[in-house]
């Protein structure tokens, strides 16, 4: 157990919908990053939040956006879905300037 | 464009086989090289991680070997169980940009009893 919640683990959406994903980091973690995992792809790095604040960005349009709590729990929300939108997100919590990064076990998304 | 390049896409061993996974980079601004574990329905598990200033690192069963001046490394699994059945991500990041992961294409292994 790595510490990283997510949820819901599945949902299904329709095209053109909007999708809010959460996740609670791992205790003392302070930075959160969101990765897409296509199926049978590697993830892809979304974004990544410390401090409240975006630090840093994948090559993601800007209907991927996202939150970060003062208790560093976090958001991503996809708005406009798209079929290829559908694909396991995962978040990963670090400390800040810590290499270790630790995946929850992800939120299977499916758009229909 | 993918900055870690991963082969082979699947192996088969037996039981007690030494599955070898490769993976090259270009970005020289690399320094941090993690591999993750993956089982099905489930998210990445670290599995074990080498920077640049060392040419091999083992922990347990799994060794990452590191060839700075070719920009390639490899996870070797010795004495593979089927249990190990997994895919296996290999990833890099710089210290840098925070340690945002790019990842290879993964390789899923499968270890006959």
């Amino acid at each position: 157990e790595t510490g990283v919640t997510q949820s819901p683990t599945h949902l299904i959406k329709t095209r053109g919908q909007q999708v809010t994903l959460r996740c609670s980091s791992q205790s003392g973690h302070n930075t959160v990053s969101w990765y897409q995992q296509a199926l049978g792809q590697g993830p892809q790095f979304i974004f990544q939040y410390y401090r409240e604040e975006e630090n840093g960005r994948g090559n993601f349009p800007p209907r991927f956006s996202g939150l970060q709590f003062p208790n560093y729990s976090s958001e991503l929300n996809v708005n406009a879905l798209e079929l290829d939108d559908s694909a396991l997100y995962l978040c990963a919590s670090s400390s800040v300037g810590g290499n270790t990064i630790y995946f929850g076990e992800g939120s299977w998304l499916t758009v229909v | 464009q993918q900055q870690v390049k991963q082969s082979p896409q699947s192996l088969i061993v037996q039981k007690g086989g030494i599955p070898i996974i490769n993976c090259a980079y270009e970005n020289t601004a690399f320094d941090y090289f993690p591999w993750y574990q993956q089982f099905p329905g489930k998210g990445p598990a670290l599995l074990i991680a080498i920077r640049p200033d060392v040419s091999e690192k083992k922990e347990g069963r799994f060794t990452i070997s590191f060839n700075k001046s070719a920009k390639q490394f490899s996870l070797h699994i010795m004495d593979s169980q089927p249990g190990d059945s997994a895919t296996y991500f290999c990833a890099a990041s710089t210290s840098r940009n925070d340690y945002k992961l790019s990842f290879g294409a993964g390789t899923t292994v499968t270890v006959r009893a």
